[in-house]
């Protein structure tokens, strides 16, 4: 099936430190979303962008709709130990369906 | 409120069995999906319900799969006979129709096939 790339694949960080990931693909999507999973949890939804160019906040997380509609980043200040996890990207593909990028998994050293 | 809730939340078996999966989704939530997750094939749909009717089967596998919406609060997804490449981990996820992408995910339930 289809998916999107993120990068970097993964990251080990020192607490404290800002995080910065991408999510690109070949296609256009009209929404794009970013989870979180926990290690033996579902994802949780940190994040939704609905318009190019859009760049939204939750907290400590920043999150921007890339212009060509083909990617998005999404940023992290100042991380702390509980932002361990795996970040995915999510693009919005026709009506309904969720097209899930390969994950970032993020290591933060206290 | 209670999220998604799937069972059981780990399961093993053996090659040739049958496994059935379930799913609670969370209440006034009419689309209802299934996910597989793996290491080399990360998260993909494998078929999702608006109304418990199945609305796009394209992501299941093989006809050994299948999964059933009897009722609003409730589907299962069925393996028949099951292989050790069935191993993964299988999700659910519910949220409201029509109303945009935002998609809450139960805690997963890992299946194990020796």
């Amino acid at each position: 099936g289809q998916q999107l790339n993120q990068s970097p694949q993964s990251m080990f960080i020192q607490e404290g430190e800002d995080v910065s990931m991408n999510c690109t693909s070949s296609s256009i999507f009209n929404t794009w979303l970013w989870y979180k999973q926990d290690p033996g949890e579902g994802p949780v939804l940190l994040i939704a962008l609905y318009k190019a160019g859009e760049l939204t906040s939750n907290g400590r997380l920043t999150a921007q709709f890339g212009i060509t509609r083909k990617d998005s980043f999404l940023n992290i200040s100042a991380s702390i130990p509980s932002d361990v996890g795996i970040y995915f990207c999510a693009g919005a593909a026709g009506f309904q369906k969720l097209v899930f990028g390969t994950g970032t998994r993020l290591l933060v050293s206290p | 409120d209670a999220g998604v809730i799937q069972s059981p939340r780990h399961e093993v078996t053996e090659m040739g069995q049958e496994v059935t999966l379930r799913c609670k989704p969370i209440s006034g939530h009419n689309s209802l999906f299934w996910y597989r997750q793996t290491m080399m094939r990360g998260l993909e749909l494998l078929i999702y319900f608006n109304n418990n009717v199945p609305i796009d089967d394209s992501g299941m596998p093989e006809d050994r799969f299948s999964a059933k919406m009897p009722n609003a609060s409730f589907s299962t997804l069925k393996i028949q006979p099951s292989e050790p490449r069935d191993s993964a981990v299988y999700f659910c996820a519910s949220k409201p129709l029509g109303q945009g992408f935002r998609q809450f995910f139960g805690p997963g339930t890992r299946l194990t096939v020796l």
